[in-house]
């Protein structure tokens, strides 16, 4: 069973908000990913990281921004929400020290609606 | 640019039916992985499968990856309604970030 955790699972707010999405993990994995899926859609790679101080942006571009101080701790930040940033965010992890046959495993989400 | 395709896109089935879903691709995988994610949630690991040709079976479930490594099946025997969900395949290569296929939604009706 995957040691990734994602807090708050749901979130509700208004437009022009800032609010941060919590990612951790506890399998010491050095590479760890975000991801925006809306439902029943594809998962799309926002941001990623090969370690700590290491941030790269993924395929779709996301005016969120990360950060990577710990390597157990990814947060993702909207400085200002709007209703076009709902959706779901999902964390996951892997060992990159494994190259490519590593896997990915994922935390259980945080549903954001933006009002 | 890695690209997955998956097929169906949808399928619904009666309970204790038989049915196998693909993944496939133009490019080559050194890894390739199963999830299946419910609405709500985040994608839960199933299987990875690294070697050409590989079987490996998950109870009811059955994975393999095609001998050139740009394919994979999921065939599950009996579909019982927990089965139910978003079949999701992903595929890395060496330094290279994931890439996802688009999924299968799989409906087992009792």
């Amino acid at each position: 069973e995957a040691d990734i955790y994602q807090t708050p699972r749901y979130l509700v707010i208004g437009t022009g908000k800032k609010i941060t999405l919590e990612c951790s993990q506890t399998m010491g994995h050095d590479k760890m990913y975000w991801y925006q899926q809306d439902p029943g859609m594809e998962l799309h790679l926002i941001h990623y990281s090969y370690g700590v101080n290491s941030t790269e942006k993924g395929d779709l571009s996301s005016e969120s921004t990360v950060s990577r101080i710990r390597t157990e701790h990814f947060p993702l930040t909207l400085e200002s929400a709007r209703p076009s940033h709902t959706s779901q965010y999902l964390c996951a992890s892997s060992d990159a020290s494994r190259g490519g046959t590593d896997t990915q495993y994922f935390g259980p989400g945080t549903r954001l609606t933006v009002l | 640019t890695q690209l997955l395709e998956q097929s169906p896109q949808f399928l619904s089935i009666q309970e204790g039916e038989n049915l196998t879903v693909y993944c496939n691709s133009s490019s080559v995988f050194s890894s390739l992985q199963w999830y299946r994610q419910e609405p709500g949630e985040g994608p839960v690991l199933l299987v990875t499968v690294v070697t050409g040709g590989e079987v490996k079976k998950l109870k009811r479930l059955t994975f393999q990856f095609g001998d050139a490594r740009k394919d994979s099946s999921l065939h599950i025997t009996a579909a019982q309604p927990g089965d139910t969900g978003l079949y999701l395949c992903a595929g890395t290569t060496y330094g290279q970030n994931f890439v996802f296929g688009p999924g299968t939604r799989l409906s087992v009706l009792p």
